[in-house]
């Protein structure tokens, strides 16, 4: 079975302060893939990044980077020098079970990210 | 593109109602996924359709939910008879499911309330 947990439900910042949100997931498939997906207050989902399980180099991405580890099962999220356009719900999603037909994504809760100015 | 697009955006029935929802994926895009969005289960998928073939429907709550799409360009979801519970935002997405991890790309969503 899939699972991903996002332990922080709320976090709460000043601006500029560099913020960090956790994921740790469970899965016994080999090949996988984990996502990120930035939920604003208007209510869409927006995609921010992908990786799969043979690539745990690190990404950065402007003020964004991600930190894979596969021996903790995680992959983190930071927001560094965060802005008030950052405040919206960030889930971790994962991709598993890999088949000719399969691309169900299991999500997390979220983490709801409220900077203030 | 346009993206993903859902309508309608806001849906207000009563408790007994039909209501349809419509989602026009991406254009090329091989996947299609309908979600529900509520407070108390997060971000749960319903059902999702490969070449306009319903894949895995294991997550529609009831008989009452049912999804359809006719052709690569248009989906249907249909909740006959509408009920409270329903209420909650509605989200279509699409994929190009070259190969399984292609990232979903998802439509504004549908925010449903059946009173």
């Amino acid at each position: 079975a899939q699972k991903v947990t996002q332990a922080q439900t709320e976090i709460s910042v000043v601006e500029k302060e560099d913020v960090t949100l956790d994921c740790v997931y469970e899965t016994r498939d080999t090949t996988y893939y984990l996502f990120w997906y930035k939920q604003p207050p208007s209510g869409e989902l927006v995609f921010l990044i992908r990786r799969n399980s043979f690539d745990e180099q690190n990404e950065i991405s402007g003020r964004y980077s991600w930190n894979f580890q596969k021996s903790t099962s995680s992959f983190n999220f930071t927001i560094t020098a965060s802005q008030v356009v950052d405040s919206a719900v960030y889930f971790c999603a994962l991709l598993s079970g890999i088949k000719a037909a399969g691309n169900k994504l299991t999500f997390g809760g979220g983490t709801r990210v409220l900077v203030k100015p | 593109d346009a993206g993903v697009i859902q309508s309608p955006r806001h849906e207000v029935t009563e408790m007994g109602q039909e209501v349809t929802l419509r989602c026009k994926p991406i254009s090329g895009h091989d996947y299609l996924f309908w979600y529900r969005q509520t407070m108390m289960r997060g971000l749960e998928l319903l059902i999702y359709f490969n070449n306009n073939v319903p894949i895995d429907d294991s997550g529609m709550p009831e008989d009452r939910f049912s999804a359809k799409m006719p052709n690569a360009s248009f989906s249907t979801l249909k909740i006959q008879p509408s009920e409270p519970r329903d209420s909650a935002v509605y989200f279509c997405a699409s994929s190009g499911g070259t190969w399984a991890g292609d990232e979903q790309y998802f439509g504004p969503g549908t925010r449903l309330t059946v009173t």
